[in-house]
């Protein structure tokens, strides 16, 4: 069945770096593009990131923008997000989300169970 | 960016009853709206697609409704099961946006 397994979260401390992967199975990773989204108790959903079938096009949002980075390996059905200069605000589970086509849109349909990351001193 | 507004924020309800939740956008969306169910520890579940269309697999006690600006979930006949928190999302342009969540309570 059609299945993602984040990884890669933990406590880290501020400033830091952190790096999260995604493995897809049961679909054809590389005809879909593929979202990040991360959920808080205090801010609930927010989309963090997509990049398209081919990594080709890649989308971050404003509050991560130049410190995180989506990338995609699709020899080894893995999707990944590159956090950099960790900040206690981006506390949060990390959700990978297939999307609905192969170019950048931002339709989703399947989610993978989720990463913790706590950035904390 | 697109602002969801969902309402209620929270709900109580008895097994059986008809179940409404809103979701109103600040801009046209047109149908491109999802409704999710989400368990504690879990990921949020994609129940409702296109505002109206129910995905594979999920119950026909769920539906959708809506165009534009306003959308409404239902729950026909509520059961011990969907104990959750529910969220619209729209994907009209990036960023997708959600609103704040209803937690349904028995």
């Amino acid at each position: 069945q059609v299945q993602m397994v984040e990884s890669g979260g933990g406590v880290v401390q501020p400033g830091r770096s952190l790096r999260l992967s995604c493995a897809a199975s049961g679909f054809t990773l590389s005809v879909h593009s593929m979202h990040w989204v991360r959920q808080t108790p205090g801010k609930g959903l927010e989309w963090v990131a997509v990049i398209s079938y081919d990594g080709g096009n890649k989308y971050h949002a404003d509050s991560v923008k130049g410190r995180f980075t989506i990338s995609r390996d699709n020899s080894k059905n893995t999707l990944y997000l590159e956090m950099n200069r960790l900040r206690p605000d981006d506390t949060a589970v990390y959700y990978c989300a297939r999307g609905t086509s192969g170019i950048v849109t931002p339709g989703m349909d399947v989610w993978g169970q989720g990463t913790t990351v706590a950035v904390s001193s | 960016d697109i602002e969801m507004t969902q309402s209620p924020s929270s709900l109580s309800a008895s097994v059986g009853d008809r179940v409404t939740i809103t979701c109103r956008a600040s801009h046209d969306i047109s149908n491109y709206l999802n409704w999710y169910q989400q368990k504690p520890g879990k990921a949020p579940k994609l129940l409702i697609y296109d505002a109206s269309n129910l995905e594979t697999g999920v119950p026909s006690r769920f539906s959708g409704s809506g165009s534009g600006t306003d959308f409404t979930f239902t729950i026909i006949s509520l059961q011990p099961e969907d104990i959750a928190t529910y969220y619209c999302q729209h994907y009209d342009s990036l960023p997708p946006t959600f609103g704040q969540g209803t937690k349904l309570e028995i």
